[in-house]
């Protein structure tokens, strides 16, 4: 079955600190995205990322989808980023997200 | 606030019983999608419905069934309840039906079965 990964399950980053979280996937896709979901349980789309690289803010999302996997870039990162972070790929008409990378930001 | 409202917020219910859940999406928005959240399945999408039909179905069991209704609001119904049901049950919205347009999330139905 199709398979999507992300790395690392969790990471716990001081305050102003950049990560890099890593989104593999099996198949060619259609459409990848970038969920975040807050410690309260609120999903927000963050981008909308077939391929190439997008920059919203502190954060930015490059995918390499000949590779099959696509980077979520958080700078200065802020408490407020803390949750999960979710990739979710479409293939065919099909949509699976990846089990996700818990984030916490410590003051 | 996304503009995406879901009822009820919290649902406890017994096994083998049947639930409905509410969703109304953002104005103007005329597709829906239902996902669902548990500790051992993760997220996964249920189906998705445009201008009332379904559009895309996804791991959705044959116990559930939703539709989209003319004024645009959806509901899922679960039945014959089981206790790995329990979990919480997104609904999202967009302007057009390609699976990866910009959805705007409800704040979730938290069902627990017992």
């Amino acid at each position: 079955g199709i398979q999507v990964e992300q790395s690392p399950p969790d990471l716990i980053l001081q305050e102003g600190a950049n990560s890099t979280l890593r989104c593999n996937f099996s198949d060619s896709v259609n459409n990848l995205q970038w969920f975040h979901q807050n410690p309260w349980g609120q999903l927000i789309n963050l981008f909308y990322i077939p391929s190439g690289t997008k920059q919203n803010g502190r954060l930015s999302a490059t995918t390499v989808a000949t590779e099959r996997y696509s980077l979520l870039y958080i700078s200065s990162s802020q408490t407020t980023d803390s949750g999960v972070y979710f990739c979710a790929v479409v293939i065919g008409n099909q949509f699976y997200f990846g089990t996700g990378t818990s984030l916490t930001v410590i003051p | 606030d996304s503009g995406v409202t879901q009822t009820p917020k919290h649902l406890i219910t017994a096994t083998g019983q049947r639930v409905t859940l509410r969703c109304s999406p953002r104005s103007g928005d005329l597709s829906v999608y239902w996902y669902q959240q548990s500790l051992d399945q993760g997220l996964q999408f249920l189906i998705q419905y445009y201008n009332g039909e379904e559009r895309a179905k996804g791991n959705i069991l044959e116990r559930f069934s939703a539709q989209q209704f003319p004024d645009l609001h959806s509901e899922l119904n679960l039945s014959s309840l089981e206790l790995g049901d329990s979990a919480l049950y997104f609904c999202a919205s967009s302007v057009i039906p390609g699976l990866m347009e910009t959805q705007y999330f409800g704040p979730g139905t938290r069902l627990l079965v017992l």
